[in-house]
């Protein structure tokens, strides 16, 4: 069975702060990982890495990709409280099914 | 906007009903999910579909069934809705090869 694994679990942060959130997975056959940021709506989409781009940067959000020991993390500088949500992170593998599984996520609190 | 719709957006039914839930999209993607949200358990997949016709089912499929007579809609039914299956429910969509993956604005379903 797929397992995308996310640690920790929450975390509350001063504005300012830089936080690196975690995830592992077990998957087979694995093609892509994904981060996304959810607030009290859709899931809204950060990154996807995969074995040809294992890292990315979007202003204060960075991630890598560790292929070799099958884990990610999502990095944010200079938090702000509008990074305050839930971070969510997917895997997709199988053959040419394309499943999705995603972690728990971690509950990112910024404080002003 | 990924040109995902999800409907109903909002439903309250009785015990025993059946319920259907619609994901429409305009992109033409391939791949089509359903999940559902519940607190403490993150974003479980429901089923999936990976061409008209051809779905598979994800780790919480028992009580439900799905459906792909085309490739813009994926329907969601409740074969006889239980309070356990109160949830928010989201679609999401993804095109061949390794593309990113869009959710719909979810269906927040209560059986009473």
């Amino acid at each position: 069975e797929d397992k995308v694994v996310q640690s920790p679990l929450s975390l509350v942060v001063h504005e300012g702060d830089t936080v690196t959130l975690n995830c592992s997975y077990e998957v087979t056959n694995f093609r892509s990982l994904l981060w996304y940021k959810q607030e009290k709506k859709a899931p809204t989409f950060l990154f996807m890495l995969t074995s040809s781009g294992i890292e990315k940067k979007s202003g204060r959000l960075s991630s890598i990709l560790d292929k070799k020991e099958l884990f990610s993390i999502l990095n944010i500088t200079a938090t702000q409280t509008g990074d305050s949500a839930v971070y969510l992170c997917a895997v997709t593998s199988g053959g040419s099914n394309y499943k999705l599984t995603f972690g728990k996520g971690t509950l990112l609190t910024v404080n002003p | 906007d990924a040109g995902i719709t999800q409907s109903p957006r909002h439903k309250v039914t009785e015990t025993g009903t059946p319920v259907t839930l619609r994901c429409h999209q305009t992109e033409n993607h391939r791949y089509m999910y359903w999940y559902r949200q519940d607190p403490g358990h993150g974003l479980r997949l429901i089923h999936y579909s990976y061409g008209v016709k051809d779905t598979d089912k994800g780790e919480v499929s028992d009580g439900y069934s799905v459906s792909r007579s085309k490739t813009e809609d994926f329907l969601l039914t409740l074969e006889s809705a239980t309070s356990s299956q109160t949830s928010v429910y989201f679609c999401a969509i993804k095109g061949t090869g390794q593309t990113s993956i869009y959710f719909g604005e979810g269906s927040w379903l209560t059986v009473v």
